[in-house]
């Protein structure tokens, strides 16, 4: 596609419950990271996809979050048993491999309540 | 560690005035340093980027930042802001691995 999609755009869940996020990155872009941005905390760094690479995964915040990459494109984010601190917006990029600077999606607004 | 630094929170500059965003940064070796913009509810736009050679670097909308290893600084610039300027920026810098650092931003407001 032309730019870094991400859906849904808002989700509003239960405290407890599972979410999946979803980003489709640009069409040939081989690196996809995940980043959140909260309130207080900023924009940080979760989680780093490099083609076959084994994914970087030290900025999960705990085993709760996990994230998978199919087919070297669309990549799936998920946090199970969703707390309120989980709240924030998810960001997703992707770039082409030994770029700088990636094109980030719009976000997903997430809400636990 | 490898850290960037936007020391305002808020910035406030009427339209067609001058505009100057300041970030330092702490890195061991040659930084790669980058300009984000965010308009409320949307993702992260890159305005511009530096890896090496000249130091003043242009981007998108009128915008040039500048590098100075002597501060550690990176500071953003616009000879004449808009209102359509008014977001947040943000100061980046590239770790190794590909992990971008985000300084924690800069919202900017625009009087008309």
């Amino acid at each position: 596609g032309a730019g870094v999609s991400q859906s849904p755009s808002n989700k509003v869940t239960e405290k407890g419950k599972d979410v999946e996020l979803r980003c489709d990155p640009i069409s040939g872009h081989t690196a996809l990271y995940w980043y959140r941005q909260s309130l207080g905390q900023g924009l940080e760094f979760l989680i780093y996809f490099q083609g076959n690479s084994a994914p970087d995964k030290s900025g999960l915040p705990s085993d709760r979050f996990s994230a998978e990459r199919t087919g070297g494109s669309v990549s799936t984010l998920t946090i199970q048993r969703t707390q309120q601190e989980d709240s924030a917006v998810y960001l997703c990029a992707s770039s082409f491999a030994g770029d700088y600077g990636y094109t980030f999606g719009s976000g997903t607004r997430l809400t636990v309540v | 560690a490898q850290s960037v630094t936007q020391p305002d929170i808020h910035i406030t500059v009427s339209e067609g005035a001058s505009l100057e965003l300041r970030c330092n940064y702490s890195y061991g070796a040659t930084p790669y340093l980058f300009w984000y913009v965010q308009s409320p509810g949307q993702g992260l736009q890159l305005l511009l980027k530096y890896f090496s050679g000249d130091t003043l670097v242009q981007g998108i909308k009128g915008f040039e930042a500048e590098f100075k290893r002597s501060q550690s600084s990176f500071n953003l610039r616009k000879p004449s802001v808009h209102w359509s300027d008014a977001a947040e920026y943000f100061c980046a810098l590239q770790k190794y691995g590909n992990k971008l650092v985000f300084g924690a931003g800069t919202i900017l407001r625009v009087k008309s």
